[in-house]
């Protein structure tokens, strides 16, 4: 089973609107972390937000927050007031606790969204 | 510089020839990664680095695939005698703090564009 499942490949948005990219993820660690990477084109791969699997308030920085559903093992990255420069692959990523049997320091990421932010 | 650096950026290998990938982490940094991205995929985990010890290998997919940071700074990633299921972007990362922190935030360079014609 697919660890983190992003299921949109693409999504468009017009700039200045919201927009929400989903992420479900698989674990049966109780201690995990979440994480959304942004990936331009330069190929770079940029942290955008951290959620916690014991954090009780959704993170949020700046333009970006995570809409974390623990129940439904969802941690969807909902970017603000789009901006062109957002055009670019979106990753979610965890890593899991060290109960999972396996490391705890390698990221498992889904296979990514394609944003492209319309003027 | 500020951030980790890879060379080079674009590699284009005959198949069979023998490749080296370079990785120059943000200085101080403990930890280090090595991801293979393939083509519309997301980053796969090849292996760890804490300092100069290689603390897992587990995601090296052949025997052809060899890394090394002996002074716990600059890393580099070999392949031997490549194939074309090896063409991939091959990127480097590297955290300050050791890799069992949870929110430890991994640092991406840019990464190697391996080609294998």
């Amino acid at each position: 089973a697919q660890k983190i499942t992003q299921t949109q490949p693409g999504m468009f948005v017009q700039e200045k609107e919201a927009v929400t990219l989903d992420c479900t993820y698989d674990t049966s660690d109780q201690s995990y972390g979440l994480f959304w990477y942004k990936q331009p084109s330069s190929g770079e791969m940029i942290f955008l937000i951290y959620q916690g699997s014991y954090d009780e308030q959704n993170a949020t920085e700046g333009r970006y927050s995570l809409n974390f559903q623990k129940a439904r093992k969802s941690a969807n990255l909902v970017i603000s007031a789009s901006q062109l420069g957002d055009s670019a692959m979106y990753f979610c990523a965890m890593r899991e606790g060290k109960n999972s049997g396996g490391s705890n320091y390698k990221l498992t990421f889904g296979k990514g969204t394609l944003l492209t932010v319309n003027p | 510089g500020a951030g980790v650096s890879q060379s080079p950026r674009y590699k284009v290998a005959k198949r069979g020839q023998d490749v080296a990938l370079r990785c120059d982490p943000i200085s101080g940094h403990v930890s280090l990664f090595w991801y293979q991205q393939a083509l519309g995929q997301g980053p796969e985990f090849l292996t760890y680095f804490q300092n100069e010890a290689q603390l897992d290998k587990s995601g090296l997919p052949s025997d052809r695939f060899f890394a090394e940071r002996p002074e716990g700074s600059v890393s580099t990633l070999k392949i031997q005698r490549t194939q074309q299921e090896d063409s991939a972007v091959y990127l480097c990362a590297s955290s300050l703090a050791q890799g069992g922190l949870m929110n430890t935030e991994a640092f991406f360079g840019q990464g190697t564009r391996l080609t294998v014609v």
